[in-house]
């Protein structure tokens, strides 16, 4: 089955720096790359995702890469807010199969 | 529009008692799934259905029952819960069908202990 790894665990950063998250996945049928942030107590959601036939995408201050030959997939957020802390997911999709596999998340904290 | 909307919140059960998580969503969606979440574990699919009448198993099925009789409702029964069942549960629904689920709904969450 698929295997997602994802790191770090932990990323502390300083309100306006940068963070960056990043993912490897093992099932090559996997075409569907979703990240969801996780705020106390929620569940998740989705803020962003990209399809296997797309290299980059972009959101205001968030942007998802793919490199589907070596299998690694980034999510990027510029100039950081302390709202941007939570618990941060990627997963890998086989829409074939119809599952997700998730990572085991990134738990960001923007200090003030 | 409540979105997908699970209960309860919060259960304690004893090793060996039975009991139904409920899930309903009113997105009309085909695709719903269960997840748990432990710590450092992210989250893991228990049973997932692509429409009425048809269920699957995920990655960690066992001790856990579902069916799918409406679109709406995709109940999780524990059959004889286990401390090993303690976790927080949530569940999930996508306008996508087997063939590409697309972004998932989740709710809440159902967190659950077992003494």
């Amino acid at each position: 089955g698929e295997n997602v790894e994802q790191h770090p665990s932990t990323l502390s950063v300083q309100e306006g720096d940068s963070a960056v998250i990043k993912c490897t996945y093992s099932d090559s049928a996997s075409n569907y790359f979703p990240w969801y942030k996780q705020e106390l107590g929620k569940g998740p959601q989705l803020i962003i995702d990209i399809r296997s036939n797309v290299g980059e995408k972009k959101d205001q201050r968030i942007a998802v890469t793919l490199n589907k030959t070596a299998k690694h997939f980034s999510l990027h957020i510029t100039e950081t807010q302390p709202e941007d802390s939570a618990v941060y997911f990627c997963a890998a999709t086989n829409t074939n199969a119809g599952k997700s596999t998730f990572g085991d998340g990134t738990t960001l904290t923007v200090k003030p | 529009n409540a979105g997908v909307t699970q209960t309860p919140k919060f259960q304690v059960l004893k090793t060996g008692q039975s009991m139904t998580l409920q899930c309903a969503q009113d997105m009309n969606h085909e695709y719903m799934s269960w997840y748990r979440q432990d710590p450092g574990m992210g989250l893991r699919l228990i049973h997932y259905s692509v429409g009425a009448g048809i269920t699957d198993q995920g990655e960690v099925p066992n001790g856990y029952n579902v069916s799918r009789s409406t679109t709406e409702d995709f109940p999780l029964r524990l059959l004889s819960a286990a401390p090993s069942q303690t976790s927080v549960y949530f569940c999930a629904s996508s306008y996508g069908t087997a063939g590409n689920p697309g972004e998932l709904f989740f709710g809440e969450g159902s967190r659950l202990t077992v003494l």
